[in-house]
């Protein structure tokens, strides 16, 4: 059963930080994994997919790795601004697994001081 | 804007009641599928609709149950409510199965006292 996990569950940096969120998950037989963003109380707002044969994927400020071998991703943050604040979210679909199927992390909660 | 709505933004029922989720999917999407979030934890798969047939199911009781009309819109029903049913339901809409990204709606946040 496959099962992702995110490191840390909360993280607190100020304005101009670069960071690292971490994700995790046990079965490499992987087609697929995004990370999301989710305000509060708000719907996912998909930030990058990394296909399975992809090493990385960036877009602006954001750059996404896959490790499929050791089941790691990685989501770079270059210099973090307030408007970063945010939960990010790792999510991986499974080979055989409908589309839908989606299988996510607990995320990690981000605050960006001013 | 994603365009996938969801209704209604808050609902407040009692154990035992049932409800009535509705998605709006984004123009032209005909796949959508339903997550439960519980406070502090990520999104788990209801099920999924394609076309109108249900498509594949996650852990979830038979008391969840879900419709996909002809013009792709959706509705999650949950009979016998239950205290940990409490959570925020999003559907998400995509195209024809494709692996691709799905666009998720805001979410429904029912709370069952």
């Amino acid at each position: 059963k496959q099962e992702v996990t995110q490191i840390p569950a909360a993280l607190s940096v100020p304005e101009g930080e670069n960071l690292v969120l971490n994700c995790s998950f046990t079965d490499s037989a992987i087609y697929n994994l995004q990370w999301f963003r989710q305000d509060p109380g708000k719907g996912l707002t998909s930030l990058l997919l990394i296909q399975s044969s992809q090493r990385e994927q960036t877009s602006g400020r954001l750059n996404a790795s896959l490790d499929k071998s050791s089941g790691r991703s990685t989501l770079y943050i270059a210099a973090s601004q307030p408007g970063d604040s945010a939960t990010y979210l790792c999510a991986v679909l499974n080979y055989g697994g409908s589309q839908g199927n989606l299988i996510f992390g607990k995320g990690t909660k981000l605050s960006v001081k001013p | 804007e994603t365009g996938v709505t969801q209704s209604p933004t808050h609902l407040i029922k009692t154990r035992g009641q049932q409800v009535t989720l509705r998605c709006s999917s984004q123009s032209g999407h005909n796949t959508v599928s339903w997550y439960q979030q519980a406070l502090g934890q990520g999104p788990q798969f209801i099920f999924q609709y394609y076309r109108e047939e249900e498509n594949g199911r996650g852990n979830f009781p038979p008391r969840f149950s879900g419709l996909q009309f002809p013009n792709y819109s959706s509705e999650l029903n949950v009979n016998a409510l239950e205290l940990d049913d409490s959570a925020l339901y999003l559907c998400a809409s995509s195209l024809d199965l494709e692996v691709s990204t799905q666009y998720f709606g805001p979410g429904t946040r029912l709370t069952v006292l």
